[in-house]
């Protein structure tokens, strides 16, 4: 089955520096790659997703690029902000309504 | 658009006693899931169903814990007898085909 790795664990950037966050995973048959953040205390919540067939998508300071023949793919966050910090997770699936796999997660501190 | 809505938000019980968590999915979404998070192991698929179906129970823990969905609307957790390592954030989340998977608010759940 699907397995995805995640790193760092933890990540602490400068406020106003880049955050990038790298998994990878094992199933070429996976198609669909969700970014997900989680705040402290709250539910994970979708903040980007790329299918296969687009190496890179970018929404304001957060982009995506994927890289299929390396299984690699990675979030970049640009000019990040203090509410930036919380726990990121990506993950990997077939099909979008089918069980979607999760990374460790990262934790991600932004320091003033 | 309620989104989906999960209780209680917190559970605190006497470990032995039973549990029962509780879901309702986003109105039209035809794919349930159930996952637990703790910072040891992250966040766990349980268990998920399709048209009130269930398609994948391989995360399952143990007999203890079984999983039910009698109508599109609703979804139940139970724990007979729960334990103290069951203590954790259970999530349950919908989506519908095409669509990504939308999160409750989670059920924090504390076996004493």
């Amino acid at each position: 089955g699907e397995n995805v790795e995640q790193h760092p664990s933890t990540l602490s950037v400068q406020e106003g520096d880049s955050a990038v966050i790298k998994c990878t995973y094992s199933d070429s048959a996976s198609n669909y790659f969700p970014w997900y953040k989680q705040e402290l205390g709250k539910r994970p919540q979708l903040i980007i997703d790329i299918r296969s067939n687009v190496g890179e998508k970018k929404d304001q300071r957060i982009a995506v690029t994927l890289n299929k023949t390396a299984k690699h793919f990675s979030l970049h966050i640009t000019e990040t902000q203090p509410e930036d910090s919380a726990v990121y997770f990506c993950a990997a699936t077939v099909n979008r309504d089918d069980k979607i796999i999760f990374g460790k997660g990262t934790r991600l501190h932004i320091l003033p | 658009d309620a989104g989906v809505i999960q209780s209680p938000r917190h559970e605190v019980t006497e470990m032995g006693q039973e549990v029962t968590l509780r879901c309702k999915p986003i109105s039209g979404h035809n794919s349930l899931f159930w996952y637990r998070q703790t910072m040891m192991r992250g966040l766990e698929l349980l268990i998920y169903f399709n048209n009130n179906v269930p398609i994948d129970d391989s995360g399952m823990p143990e007999d203890r814990f079984s999983a039910k969905m009698p109508n599109a609307s609703f979804s139940t957790l139970k724990i007979q007898p729960s334990e103290p390592r069951d203590s954790a954030v259970y999530f349950c989340a919908s989506t519908y085909r095409g669509q990504p998977q939308h999160f409750g608010d989670g059920t924090r759940l504390s076996i004493l």
